[in-house]
């Protein structure tokens, strides 16, 4: 069973403000990961970190930023939501190394308007 | 460049029949890995099997098993006797160290089992 934790998991805010989605995992897995995902469509992965004070953009440009503090935390802030932000956000854990697999967390529906 | 194929974007099957969701691969690493997910209406990602490029055994849980062929770079997944339950979308992925050891996501099947 994994244990990773994302808050909150539905968000409607309007345009403009700024969001935090929160990201924990109790594992204490190195490698953490943000996914931005349309309902059932494919995995985009925006930033990846692989420990304290790593951070990484991924393949899909995104206006969003990460930090990693903590081992455990890995929060994605948006500093102004659009309408465009509008999707589900994934967050996953792995340890370090390519052979292992990720876990992934409930995920946060963000809707924009 | 790493990529993975899922061809079958929807599938439907009728509860007790088999279906076989397909997966082909490219990469250039010769150590990679394949990994299946499930992704229920709920949302969360549940890690299904992970397999290294060096081991070519089939395997089998319970209703499920997977076929894995580096000679066609396929990873297919088979479910025997559905059941409504298993309706949901299915993401394969590859693991290699040329990408960083990131995952790259195939665009997902969806199945649907109807009762």
């Amino acid at each position: 069973e994994a244990d990773i934790y994302q808050t909150p998991r539905y968000l409607v805010i309007g345009t403009g403000k700024k969001i935090t989605l929160e990201c924990s995992q109790t594992m204490g897995h190195d490698k953490m990961y943000w996914y931005q995902q349309d309902p059932g469509m494919e995995l985009h992965l925006i930033h990846y970190s692989y420990g304290v004070n790593s951070t990484e953009k991924g393949d899909l440009s995104s206006e969003s930023t990460v930090s990693r503090i903590r081992t455990e935390h890995f929060p994605l802030t948006l500093e102004s939501a659009r309408p465009s932000h509008t999707s589900q956000y994934l967050c996953a854990s792995s340890e370090r190394r390519s052979s292992y697999e990720q876990y992934f967390g409930p995920g946060t529906r963000l809707t924009v308007t | 460049a790493q990529k993975v194929t899922q061809a079958q974007t929807e599938i439907s099957v009728v509860e007790k029949e088999d279906v076989t969701l397909d997966c082909v691969y490219e990469t250039r690493d010769t150590t990679y890995y394949l990994f299946w997910y499930k992704q229920p209406p709920s949302g969360e990602l549940v890690f299904l099997i992970r397999r290294n490029s060096f081991d070519e055994q089939n395997e089998i849980s319970g209703r499920y098993s997977w076929n894995f062929q580096k000679s066609t770079s396929s990873f297919n997944f088979t479910i025997t006797a559905s059941q409504v339950v298993d309706s949901a979308v299915y993401f394969c992925a590859l693991s290699a160290a040329n990408y960083g050891q990131n995952f790259v996501f195939g665009p997902g099947t969806r199945l649907s089992v109807l009762p």
